[in-house]
């Protein structure tokens, strides 16, 4: 069975803070994607990430693919309260596999 | 702008009830999902479709089955329903056959089986 691990569980911080979220797994994937879901809604696709050492960022957040394509991080740079959310990482073989989250809240 | 919607936000059941959880997308997506999601868990496939009238199995379709008649509707179905079928459930849909795409995600529809 393929499992992703996601640390942490949760994250309380202030307003300006940097911060990182672990995504690990024994499995090798094809790519890895990062979704956000806010209260009430849907996770929504923040980035896909294919090459195995292969970084990208999207503002105030970077998002890095293990060399071996086990592991990734998401890291957010000056936290604002608009990151407040639940963070998924899904890794993609046949099938999506899906990481337990990572709740962040930020605080003003 | 891409939309997926389901039938409901929150619905109340009660035991063995049947639940029907309706979703749309118009999108023209060949893929469509049915997850749950609690706490700490993340999401758990329950069923998927590939195409009109095809479905298969997810991770934890004990308890439920699926419909999908035309392109754009995928129904869930909660024959019985009992207590520890309380959830968040999402209902997604995917251009394509990779699993690197994109899933869209209607808002959820949060159910409470009393």
């Amino acid at each position: 069975t393929q499992l992703l691990e996601q640390s942490p569980q949760f994250l309380s911080i202030q307003e300006g803070e940097n911060l990182t979220v672990y995504c690990n797994s024994s499995s090798v994937f094809s790519s890895l994607q990062w979704y956000r879901q806010e209260p009430g809604e849907g996770p929504v696709l923040l980035v896909t990430v294919v090459t195995g050492g292969e970084v990208k960022k999207l503002k105030r957040l970077t998002f890095q693919f293990g060399d071996a394509r086990k592991d990734s991080s998401l890291h957010i740079t000056a936290a604002q309260p608009g990151d407040t959310g639940l963070y998924l990482c899904a890794g993609s073989n046949y099938q999506l596999i899906w990481g337990a989250g990572t709740k962040l809240i930020i605080k003003p | 702008d891409v939309k997926v919607t389901q039938s409901s936000r929150y619905l109340v059941k009660r035991t063995g009830e049947k639940v029907f959880l309706e979703c749309v997308q118009d999108m023209d997506h060949e893929n469509m999902f049915w997850y749950r999601q609690d706490p700490g868990l993340g999401l758990r496939l329950i069923y998927f479709s590939y195409d009109v009238k095809m479905k298969e199995k997810g991770d934890i379709p004990e308890g439920y089955s699926v419909s999908r008649e035309k392109k754009e509707r995928f129904s869930l179905i909660l024959e019985s329903a009992s207590t520890n079928q309380t959830s968040m459930y999402l209902c997604a849909s995917r251009l394509g056959t990779g699993s690197y795409n994109e899933q869209f995600f209607g808002p959820g529809t949060r159910l409470t089986v009393l």
